[in-house]
């Protein structure tokens, strides 16, 4: 197992326009998280989902957002009519539900976005 | 919402001493998890530590420990004998709920190991 893996790592796009970024979790674990990371800050919380449901979902995760994860193993993170504001790293992490994992997350590199 | 606290934006440790980074929590929660992520300029959150509120010793993992003070709403992070490639932005953060439901950082502290 590679750990979770996340495409693409860069990603340069033109304000408007809309962008889709996959996230592969580590193959035992049915929980899968987006965060949203900007420069000097600490990852904030977007959603998640636990095997194809999505459970949680913050405020910070417009209507311009949307997260799925069809079949409960990778997940996309799209961003319709990208804004300069959403410039950040988003980062995606897996964990197993239950005690014995303790809900430790395991992240992947992350997607560097850029909107000119 | 539980508010994760790191007063220390940026410390610089010789190499090979130890290190403290702070951390602290605010719930009202009586089963919560803490953890500690490290950095590193590639960008990539890198697991360190984990402390349950109830276990009962202070949890440790090779070189880092973690100094769980449930009064005082601290979980400081304790790196021993500091090397070079420890030089990274480090996050603690919270299971706020115990059920991973959603997780707060706080925004990191920037540690340097001096050659």
């Amino acid at each position: 197992d590679t750990g979770v893996s996340q495409d693409p790592r860069h990603k340069i796009t033109k304000r408007g326009q809309n962008v889709t970024f996959r996230c592969d979790p580590i193959s035992e674990h049915n929980r899968l998280y987006w965060y949203r990371q900007t420069l000097g800050q600490g990852p904030e919380f977007l959603t998640y989902f636990q095997n194809e449901a999505q459970l949680e979902k913050s405020r910070l995760l417009s209507d311009r957002f949307s997260a799925e994860r069809p079949k409960g193993s990778f997940s996309t993170l799209e961003i319709q009519r990208t804004e300069q504001g959403d410039s950040a790293m988003y980062l995606c992490a897996s964990t197993s539900s239950g005690r014995i994992a303790k809900n430790i997350q395991y992240f992947g590199a992350g997607t560097r976005l850029s909107v000119l | 919402a539980q508010k994760i606290t790191q007063t220390q934006p940026g410390m610089f440790v010789q190499e090979k001493e130890a290190v403290t980074l702070d951390c602290t929590y605010d719930t009202s929660d009586q089963s919560y998890g803490l953890f500690w992520y490290k950095q590193p300029s590639s960008g990539e959150m890198i697991f360190l530590i984990y402390q349950g509120s109830y276990d009962e010793q202070n949890a440790t993992e090779g070189r880092y420990s973690l100094n769980f003070q449930k009064a005082r709403k601290s979980a400081n992070l304790v790196i021993s004998a500091s090397q070079l490639g420890d030089s990274a932005m480090y996050f603690c953060a919270s299971d706020p709920t115990f059920t991973g439901n959603q997780f707060y950082f706080g925004t990191g502290t920037s540690l340097t190991v001096i050659p």
